[in-house]
């Protein structure tokens, strides 16, 4: 089945400076890659997804890239905000009853 | 909207005890999805449902059932709750699209502690 690795497990930034995530998956029939941030007590919320046909795709300072061949897809959030601090996940799927594989997540702390 | 809404939010269990977890959804979405949470680990597929009558397996899905009768409705039942079932346990919404998978709407959580 889908394995799915994400590094770092945590990562601290100065208020300003660029955060990266990366996530590799094995599966090579995954074709959906949505990433989600986790605030303490509450449930994962999507920040940016990609599928597969797709290079890099971006939203305001958060952009995803993605590398088929290397199997491997990063978060890039720039100009980072204290409120950007919380648990990051990467995941995976095949792209059909979004049976989600997801990364061991990040946590991001960013420093005021 | 509520979204997706689980209940209870804690629950404490004694070891051999069964009790089910709730999750609605008012989205009429056709997926659903049961995924536990444990430190280090991210969430964990156990049982989903790609629409009403239609369940199967994820990664994890001994100790747990579930069925689908409505489209609003996915009840988890753990039939008898181990030590090792204590974890947070998170159910997910999503529609079906011509696209494939998009965006799933997670509920808030249940945090359950087996002692």
């Amino acid at each position: 089945g889908e394995n799915v690795e994400q590094h770092p497990s945590t990562l601290s930034v100065q208020e300003g400076d660029s955060a990266v995530i990366k996530c590799t998956y094995s599966d090579s029939a995954s074709n959906y890659f949505p990433w989600y941030k986790q605030e303490l007590g509450k449930g994962p919320q999507l920040i940016i997804d990609i599928r597969s046909n797709v290079g890099e795709k971006k939203d305001q300072r958060i952009a995803v890239t993605l590398n088929k061949t290397a199997k491997h897809f990063s978060l890039h959030i720039t100009e980072t905000q204290p409120e950007d601090s919380a648990v990051y996940f990467c995941a995976a799927s095949r792209g059909y009853g979004n049976k989600l594989v997801f990364g061991a997540g990040t946590i991001l702390r960013v420093k005021s | 909207n509520a979204g997706v809404t689980q209940t209870p939010k804690f629950q404490v269990l004694k070891t051999g005890q069964s009790m089910t977890l709730q999750c609605a959804q008012d989205m009429n979405h056709e997926y659903m999805s049961w995924y536990r949470q444990d430190p280090g680990m991210g969430l964990r597929l156990i049982h989903y449902s790609v629409g009403a009558g239609i369940t199967d397996q994820g990664e994890v899905p001994n100790g747990y059932n579930v069925s689908r009768s409505t489209t609003e409705d996915f009840p988890l039942r753990l039939l008898s709750a181990a030590p090792s079932q204590t974890s947070v346990y998170f159910c997910a919404s999503s529609p079906e699209t011509r696209q494939g998978d998009t965006e799933a709407f997670f509920g808030q959580g249940t945090r359950l502690t087996v002692v």
